[in-house]
Order: structure tokens, then sequence, then C-alpha cells
């Protein structure tokens, strides 16, 4: 099984920061990777697909890139509404993984 | 309007059951990959299983050969009957459409359309 892992766990930023969230699978897995977005008591919310992909009516302060085996989830600059947990998950092969996950708090 | 709406979820006994149902509108079901992702209490995101649109069937470790994914068709719905439940599938559980994107000839995977979840509490 391919295994996900992400990092900072968690941070703290201030509004109108850039935010880097890293994320890392223990094999190749070209482009197949998703970035999502969790708020507490919520379902979660799909930002970034194919690795680099926006979804439909997320803000373009969002951002992906990556490729192979490592990952990164941009925000330009922090907004109030932003202050969740990012996961991503590889779309490469089941079991399709998510990793463990990085919460953005407020400084 | 494309929406999931979970339900089944509520208190079982370790080693009860429970069928979660998940049931779509403004989409086909049959049509579409479909998933369920938990979450356990304080916990990351879980994937449990997908059910493609052929009809293919794959799990998670930790939960094959005690929960089964399938959909009713003239219902637009999909399940997930979960047997010999223990106190760690305690979650969240979320069902999600799997949308399929191709380009340069390579088809991408992504659940972009999640219902709100049913809570699975399994204690004695």
């Amino acid at each position: 099984d391919i295994q996900m892992t992400q990092s900072p766990s968690s941070l703290s930023a201030s509004v109108g920061d850039r935010v880097t969230i890293t994320c890392r699978a223990s094999q190749s897995i070209s482009s197949y990777l998703n970035w999502y977005q969790q708020k507490p008591g919520k379902a979660p919310k799909l930002l970034i697909y194919a690795a680099s992909s926006l979804q439909s009516g997320v803000p373009s302060r969002f951002s992906g890139s990556g490729s192979g085996t490592d990952f990164t989830l941009t925000i330009s600059s922090l907004q109030p509404e932003d202050f969740a947990t990012y996961y991503c998950q590889q779309s490469y092969s089941t079991p399709r993984g998510f990793g463990p996950g990085t919460k953005v708090d407020i400084k | 309007e494309v929406q999931l709406v979970e339900s089944g979820g509520g208190l079982v006994q370790p080693g009860g059951s429970l069928r979660l149902s998940c049931a779509a509108s403004g989409f086909t079901v049959s049509s579409n990959y479909m998933s369920w992702v938990r979450q356990a209490p304080g916990k990351g995101l879980e994937w449990v299983s997908v059910i493609y649109s052929g009809g293919s069937t794959y799990y998670a470790d930790s939960v094959k050969g005690r929960f089964t994914i399938s959909r009713d068709n003239s219902k637009n719905t999909l399940y997930l009957q979960m047997n010999s439940l223990r106190a760690e599938d305690t979650a969240v559980y979320y069902c999600a459409r799997d949308q399929t994107t191709s380009a340069s000839g390579y088809y991408y995977y992504y659940m972009d359309v999640w219902g709100k979840g049913t809570t699975v509490t399994v204690s004695s």
C-alpha cells in the first residue's frame, strides 16, 4: 500500500500569510494527488485534483504543485475562512489513502 | 442539485451489524465511482471502500471481509453493510462521489461531492 505523509502536522499563521503544506507519497503516484479542506463538524471539501487542477468554485489563492512523490499545497494569502485541516489523498491505486492532515490555526 | 444524504448510523454492540445508506440526487450513482470514507473521533480521514461503475469493489484492509459496498440502481442509493463491528469502527461515515477527469490519456479520480456523514458508535 502507498503511504502518505504530510508536513507540518500543524501550523499557526496570520491572515495574509503565505502558507505551504507538503505531502509525500511512499512511491511515485505521478499526478494522482488530491487536496481536501475540512472544517470542524463538516464534511471534507475538494480543493485541488490531479495535483494542480483547481476545483470549480475554489478561490484562486489555493494552488497545488508536484508530481511523483512530492507535492505542495499553497495558500497565497491566508483568509479567515481558511483556518481548517488540510488532507492530501492519492488516487493512483487502492487503497486510496489520505495523509494524516495539517491543521492550520490562527497565530 | 447534486446531493448525497447518508443515513443508518447509530449505536451498536461489538460484533453487531449495521447498514448505512447514501441517497443520491442530481446524478446517477451507477454511472459513477462511489466511495465511503470514515473519520474516527478526533482523528483523520480513512478511506474505506469504493465501487466502480462497472461493479468492481475494493476495500481497506481494516474492513475487508467484514464490510460490503453495494448500490441499488432503482433507488439511486449506495450502501455499506457492516458486520462483525468493532470498537475501532466507531466513526463518522461519509459517502462521496468519485469524479473522473481525463487528461493526456490518463484518468484522474477525486471525491467532488460528499454527504454530511452519519455517526456509527460501536460500544457495549
